[in-house]
């Protein structure tokens, strides 16, 4: 089973500001992996996979980079509605398919 | 428009059975995995299984192997989640989500239906 694992578990950043998320898979997943931000009693929301190819309707503000066992997403001008738990997942050795533990961004 | 449509929430005992419903509409439910996926109170997500509605394969995670069932019944674009033997642990959000066969991501996703257990 491939682990992920996500940090920080949670990162405070001001509006208008860059957030930095991480995530590194026990093994290698190639680029089979996706990003999904929940908010608060809602589903998940895709929005990155392949690492770095954004869902449809996902703003540019967000972008996602790595390969391997290294992954980032970053989201950039923070908007008030990104404040939100964010979850990795890889689909590359499956299954069982596997999420990160989540990073929770908070407002500064 | 997709939509996924779970079905409401439950109260069961311990021991008990649950079955939950997820029906889709606005694509060809049999061009999609159907995955259900636990999210336990204030915790993360664990994928629990799949099933293939085009020919009824299924796959799951092996800690559900054994209490858990996902069927898809084309005639009315219907997934269901069965989960037995329930224990406090198993109280959670259960939502059922799509993807494109070869590419495991979630595209669409349901509302979740809460399931407590409790004696």
């Amino acid at each position: 089973e491939i682990l992920l694992t996500q940090s920080p578990a949670a990162l405070s950043v001001s509006p208008g500001e860059r957030a930095t998320l991480s995530c590194r898979a026990s093994q290698t997943v190639i680029s089979h992996l996706a990003w999904y931000q929940q908010k608060p009693g809602q589903a998940p929301r895709l929005l990155i996979y392949a690492a770095s190819t954004r869902a449809t309707g996902i703003p540019a503000r967000f972008s996602g980079s790595g390969s391997g066992t290294e992954f980032t997403l970053t989201i950039s001008n923070l908007q008030s509605e990104d404040f939100a738990v964010y979850y990795c997942q890889q689909y590359s050795d499956w299954p069982p398919i596997t999420f990160g533990q989540g990073t929770r961004l908070e407002m500064k | 428009e997709v939509q996924l449509v779970q079905s409401g929430a439950e109260v069961k005992k311990p021991g008990a059975t649950v079955k939950i419903s997820c029906k889709v509409s606005g694509i060809t439910f049999t061009d999609y995995y159907i995955h259900w996926v636990q999210q336990a109170p204030g915790k993360g997500l664990e994928w629990m299984g799949l099933v293939d509605p085009e020919d009824g394969e299924t796959k799951y995670a092996e800690k559900f192997q054994g209490r858990v069932t996902i069927t898809a019944d084309t005639s009315t674009d219907t997934s269901y989640m069965e989960l037995s033997s329930l224990r406090s642990t198993n109280t959670a959000v259960y939502y059922c989500a799509t993807s494109k066969e070869q590419l495991e991501i979630f595209d669409y996703w349901g509302q979740g239906s809460l399931v407590t257990v409790s004696s």
